[in-house]
């Protein structure tokens, strides 16, 4: 099965900070994977698909980028409604695997 | 608008069994392959399990925590999703959510408590 690794596990930021998450798969997965933020109580939400792009909605200010084992989430300047769980998810093999996830708090 | 709603949870003792159904509308759900995705309490997101259209012969994909105790299976004409849970353990108390192949749309999760 693909490992996919997370970090940090949890941060605390400020608004208007720039923000970077990582996520690393344990073997080559192309560009096939998301992004998905969820707060306390809701339904996780996607927000980037193939790596880089964007789902419909959401703000531009979520850009993700890579490819092969090493990717990126990256929150432009942080918003008071971004602080929640951030997980990455693998789609290119059976079983698909999430990343145990990015607690993002407030600093 | 996309709509999927989850119903059949609840409190199953180890060992037993339960079936979880997910009504689907605002889409073609026969051309959709549709997943399951649970979440342990406090716990991140876990993969279930796939089931594919009928173009792709309705062929499932399991994790292998499910694997020979989880069903996934489909009623196009009722635009419906099922889990069928079997042998139930207590690490198998979760939200449980079905969503769409590609992760775009969820349902709001239903709620399985394996206790005794």
């Amino acid at each position: 099965d693909i490992q996919m690794t997370q970090s940090p596990s949890a941060m605390s930021a400020s608004v208007g900070d720039r923000v970077t998450i990582t996520c690393r798969a344990s073997q080559v997965i192309s560009n096939n994977l998301a992004w998905f933020q969820q707060k306390p109580g809701k339904v996780p939400k996607r927000l980037i698909y193939a790596a880089s792009s964007l789902h419909g909605g959401v703000p531009s200010r979520f850009s993700g980028s890579g490819s092969g084992t090493e990717f990126t989430l990256t929150i432009s300047s942080l918003q008071p409604e971004d602080f929640a769980t951030y997980y990455c998810l693998q789609y290119n093999s059976y079983p698909h695997t999430f990343g145990q996830g990015t607690k993002l708090e407030i600093k | 608008e996309v709509q999927l709603v989850e119903s059949g949870g609840g409190l199953v003792q180890p060992g037993g069994s339960l079936r979880l159904s997910c009504a689907a509308s605002g889409f073609t759900f026969s051309d959709h392959y549709m997943d399951w995705v649970r979440q342990a309490p406090g716990k991140g997101l876990e993969w279930v399990g796939r089931i594919r259209n009928k173009a792709n012969s309705y062929t499932t994909e399991y994790a292998a925590s499910v694997k020979g105790r989880f069903t996934i299976s489909r009623e196009d004409s009722k635009n419906s999703l099922y889990l069928q849970m079997n042998s139930l353990k207590t690490e198998d108390t979760a939200v449980y959510y079905c969503t769409r192949r590609a992760f775009d749309y969820w349902g709001q999760g239903i709620l399985v408590t394996v206790s005794s």
